[in-house]
């Protein structure tokens, strides 16, 4: 079955300083895998994608992130935090056809010290 | 092209009355799924649709809760009669079929049930 891990449920960082969200995932085939970022009440927003192409992905606002298939992980990473980074962000899985819905971390919520 | 369009913003009922939230999803996708957020629960997957037809409702909490998509523009979450566990942010998200191109969401319906 497909699933993801989110190893933390809440990230400080300071302004300027790396971002690093950490997420883990199981999947029986070659999986997709996704970050969505969701501010304070907005929608949940694509960050990124992987779909089997680059293994270093680049997503907006400078993110990106790794797929690492010896680790099962795709942690999300930005060189330099910035205030408006604060938000949750959920990492998420393709389900096991292509036809099945995406399966969705818990989240992580990130909060920016000035 | 204007994204996945929820109606209404926001919503305030008192305990017993009927709920309709409104989903318009991108033109051209074909599956579209309804969530729901809570601070307990997270974010839960209600229902999901591929070509109109429902495909997966094991989400949808109890007999209260019923969804439709007439046609490939619109689909309508319902809650009769409502109560104030039912307060919750619920999002409408639509994607190609082939899931691995992740989702869109919608701004999200904001209920509350007092």
């Amino acid at each position: 079955a497909q699933s993801v891990t989110q190893l933390d449920s809440h990230v400080s960082v300071s302004e300027g300083t790396p971002v690093l969200l950490r997420c883990n995932y199981s999947s029986s085939y070659s999986p997709s895998l996704f970050w969505y970022v969701q501010h304070p009440n907005k929608g949940l927003q694509l960050l990124l994608k992987y779909t089997s192409a680059a293994t270093l992905v680049k997503g907006i606002n400078g993110f990106e992130a790794e797929f690492k298939k010896s680790e099962t992980s795709f942690h999300l990473t930005k060189p330099s935090a910035h205030m408006s980074d604060a938000a949750e962000y959920f990492c998420v899985v393709s389900g096991y056809s292509g036809n099945t819905p995406l399966v969705f971390g818990k989240g992580t919520r990130l909060s920016v010290i000035a | 092209d204007a994204g996945v369009i929820q109606s209404p913003r926001h919503e305030v009922t008192e305990m017993g009355q009927e709920v309709t939230l409104r989903c318009k999803p991108i033109s051209g996708h074909n599956s579209l799924f309804w969530y729901r957020q809570t601070m307990m629960r997270g974010l839960e997957l209600l229902i999901y649709f591929n070509n109109n037809v429902p495909i997966d409702d094991s989400g949808m909490p109890e007999d209260r809760f019923s969804a439709k998509m007439p046609n490939a523009s619109f689909s309508t979450l319902k809650i009769q009669p409502s109560e104030p566990r039912d307060s919750a942010v619920y999002f409408c998200a639509s994607s190609l079929t082939r899931g691995n191109y992740g989702y869109t969401f919608g701004s999200g319906t904001r209920l509350t049930v007092v």
